[in-house]
């Protein structure tokens, strides 16, 4: 079925370096994408999204890009802090109601 | 501008009594989004509910689970005769309309003993 993933579950970065998220779509009419972040026990963290007619858009300190051809979006979180410590997740909205989400993936920062 | 709302955030039920949870969505946002989360794992949708309506409830299961969000109060997700099976995180999201980013709220961990 349609699906969407993350490659990596967790990745480890050390403070002030650049941290890179990966994930994987399988529904080619998702024309809306956001990425969220978790900390424990809290509900997901809207971070930022993006709409297919882009390949893609920057917030403070993440960047998203959107790769159509090959069904790929990824989150670059820059001068990565401790306080980026969380689990993050894609989601697809094809229908313009439910979100699909993926597996997530742990990041932590090391001091 | 609170944020969406959840309660209680905590639930503990032992086995064949009801759950009830409770979601205010934010202000001037008028669709409302329930999804569940098992532990280590992504949210998984189950209904969309605009004000009196049910949308879409294609992630409920088919028994025991229903939902629904009035004209004054709450969005209601219900749970009856629970099983251990149903302990899991429910967080409730609302969106100002289709197409938009959902915002959620902090969840509600159900543990059903």
């Amino acid at each position: 079925g349609e699906s969407v993933g993350l490659h990596l579950p967790t990745l480890s970065v050390q403070e002030g370096d650049n941290s890179i998220i990966n994930c994987a779509y399988s529904n080619s009419a998702s024309d809306y994408f956001i990425w969220y972040k978790q900390e424990s026990g809290k509900g997901p963290q809207f971070i930022i999204d993006i709409r297919s007619n882009m390949d893609k858009r920057q917030g403070q300190r993440v960047t998203v890009l959107l790769n159509k051809t090959v069904k790929h979006l990824s989150l670059q979180i820059a001068a990565t802090q401790p306080g980026d410590s969380a689990v993050y997740f894609c989601a697809e909205n094809s229908l313009g109601n439910m979100l699909t989400f993926g597996g997530g993936t742990r990041l932590m920062v090391k001091p | 501008n609170a944020g969406v709302m959840q309660n209680p955030r905590h639930l503990v039920r032992r086995r064949g009594q009801e759950a009830r949870l409770r979601c205010s969505p934010m202000k001037g946002h008028s669709h409302v989004y329930w999804y569940r989360q098992l532990p280590e794992e992504g949210l998984k949708f189950m209904v969309y509910l605009q004000k009196e309506n049910i949308i879409d409830e294609s992630g409920m299961p088919k028994e025991r689970f229903s939902a629904e969000f009035p004209k004054e109060g709450p969005s209601i997700l219900r749970i009856q005769q629970v099983v251990r099976g149903d302990s899991a995180a429910y967080f409730c999201a609302s969106s100002p309309g289709t197409g938009y980013e959902q915002y959620f709220g902090p969840g509600t961990r159900l543990t059903v003993t």
